[in-house]
């Protein structure tokens, strides 16, 4: 089945830090990436939709100059949290959907393994 | 946003089916039911996706109704391992997975 992949798996960091979360497709190319992040006992929550080449667009209530998204190519996105502070400190989770044509799952969205972030 | 509803909790014993219930009464005609589950701690995991016929793959099945308002996962033999919250979603070819509070199945030995 198609894999995604996130790096690193966790990260602690001092408040004030900016911090890069890569989400890679391994064996299809991701035209759509979804990023969303997870607090303690809640849903997922979607942060951002991002296409190859285009901006990201975001979801009401999250703030674009914080959560910076990259996604230069189909194999890679990343999210970038500018100066974090400890509110920012949860569990992202990147998703990403590939082409029509992929062996018969056209429609479905891979998640990554996560990434948790912990800001002191 | 595509709005489902499903029962909080469910518990199944090991080594017996688990039905998952989950009703979609808005959902259109072109639009797909998919099924997604989040064991703790892990990405969530794509399951079963179906439109208007009953669908089985290597971890499930679905059964959706006539009306397409409403349809079952079925884990036919569940193990501890699959105890996860289950999400269940529709939309179409390009939706967006808004999670709600999904179903947590605990399997007890």
């Amino acid at each position: 089945g198609a894999v995604v992949s996130q790096h690193p798996s966790w990260v602690i960091c001092k408040s004030g830090t900016s911090v890069k979360i890569e989400c890679r497709s391994l064996d299809f190319q991701a035209t759509t990436m979804f990023w969303y992040r997870q607090f303690p006992k809640q849903s997922l929550m979607l942060m951002a939709t991002s296409n190859e080449g285009s901006k990201a667009t975001y979801e009401q209530g999250v703030e674009k100059d914080k959560f910076l998204i990259n996604h230069a190519s189909l194999t890679l996105s990343t999210l970038t949290v500018t100066s974090a502070h400890p509110e920012d400190s949860s569990f992202y989770i990147c998703s990403a959907r590939g082409p029509r044509g992929l062996a018969g799952k056209t429609d479905e969205q891979f998640f990554g393994p996560g990434t948790r972030l912990t800001v002191l | 946003d595509a709005k489902t509803t499903q029962p909080p909790s469910m518990d199944c014993a090991e080594g017996r089916a688990a039905n998952l219930p989950c009703n979609h009464s808005t959902i259109s005609g072109n639009e797909y039911v998919y099924w997604y589950r989040q064991i703790h701690s892990q990405g969530p995991q794509y399951i079963i996706h179906g439109l208007k016929n009953n669908e089985t793959n290597e971890m499930a099945s679905l059964i959706i109704t006539e009306d397409r308002k409403s349809s079952t996962l079925i884990l036919p033999h569940a193990t501890l391992r699959d105890t996860a919250v289950y999400y269940c979603f529709y939309g179409g070819s390009n939706y967006k997975l808004t999670f709600g509070k999904g179903t947590l199945l605990t399997v007890n030995p």
